[in-house]
């Protein structure tokens, strides 16, 4: 599975646009981009999932450029709420790949 | 759907006590995954299974820890005996079908082994 990179941490205020960048330069051909949310005393929530350029939903937008060895998740207008740490995972969507594997993943703190 | 659901949500036991947590994943979702999430190793994968089969236990730290999915509505991770190093939350995700798509995790069991 390809390895990620993500901050440890980001600081935001309310209202503003936050963008998580994870780095994945080994990422494979047949690998998709997961994004997950974990609010504290709380399992991980599944946010959003992409394989190329850009997927928006009613929660986030998730932009892949072209190379797909990194991708941005972007929370437009945090509120204290968004508050969490978010996860970026890689894999493949085939069998055998469910692995999973969360890294450290990113503490978002979104200040009012 | 009420979701996964976990029990307990919290666990206190002893040293060397048997301990036994629960999870009912949602209906109709094939697979059922338990992990454990530590503040040093972060959350790990133990063990999934297909359609009530184990596929992958290669995450299951020890021979201490054995996990059981009898029908496709319930499934157990024991571990026996507990060390305090197993103190965790543990969460049991479902996921309705293929792989690497939505999975659904339950609140968590925090247990704590003194």
């Amino acid at each position: 599975l390809a390895k990620t990179t993500q901050p440890i941490s980001m600081d935001s205020y309310e209202g503003q646009e936050v963008n998580i960048t994870c780095s994945h330069n080994n990422i494979a051909t047949n690998d998709y981009i997961t994004w997950y949310q974990q609010f504290p005393s709380q399992g991980p929530r599944f946010i959003i999932q992409g394989y190329k350029t850009k997927v928006t939903n009613e929660v986030a937008s998730l932009f892949i450029p072209a190379d797909r060895k990194s991708s941005t998740l972007s929370l437009p207008r945090v509120s204290l709420s968004d508050t969490a740490v978010y996860y970026c995972l890689v894999g493949p969507s085939g069998a055998g790949s469910y692995q999973l594997t969360f890294g450290k993943g990113t503490k978002l703190s979104v200040i009012p | 759907d009420a979701g996964v659901i976990q029990s307990p949500r919290h666990e206190v036991t002893e040293m060397g006590q048997e301990v036994t947590l629960r999870c009912k994943p949602i209906s109709g979702h094939d697979y059922l995954f338990w992990y454990r999430q530590t503040m040093m190793r972060g959350l790990e994968l133990l063990i999934y299974f297909n359609n009530n089969v184990p596929i992958d236990d290669s995450g299951m730290p020890e021979d201490r820890f054995s996990a059981k999915m009898p029908n496709a509505s319930f499934s157990t991770l024991k571990i026996q005996p507990s060390e305090p190093r197993d103190s965790a939350v543990y969460f049991c995700a479902s996921s309705p079908t293929g792989l690497f798509t939505k999975a659904f995790f339950g609140q968590g069991t925090r247990l704590t082994v003194v």
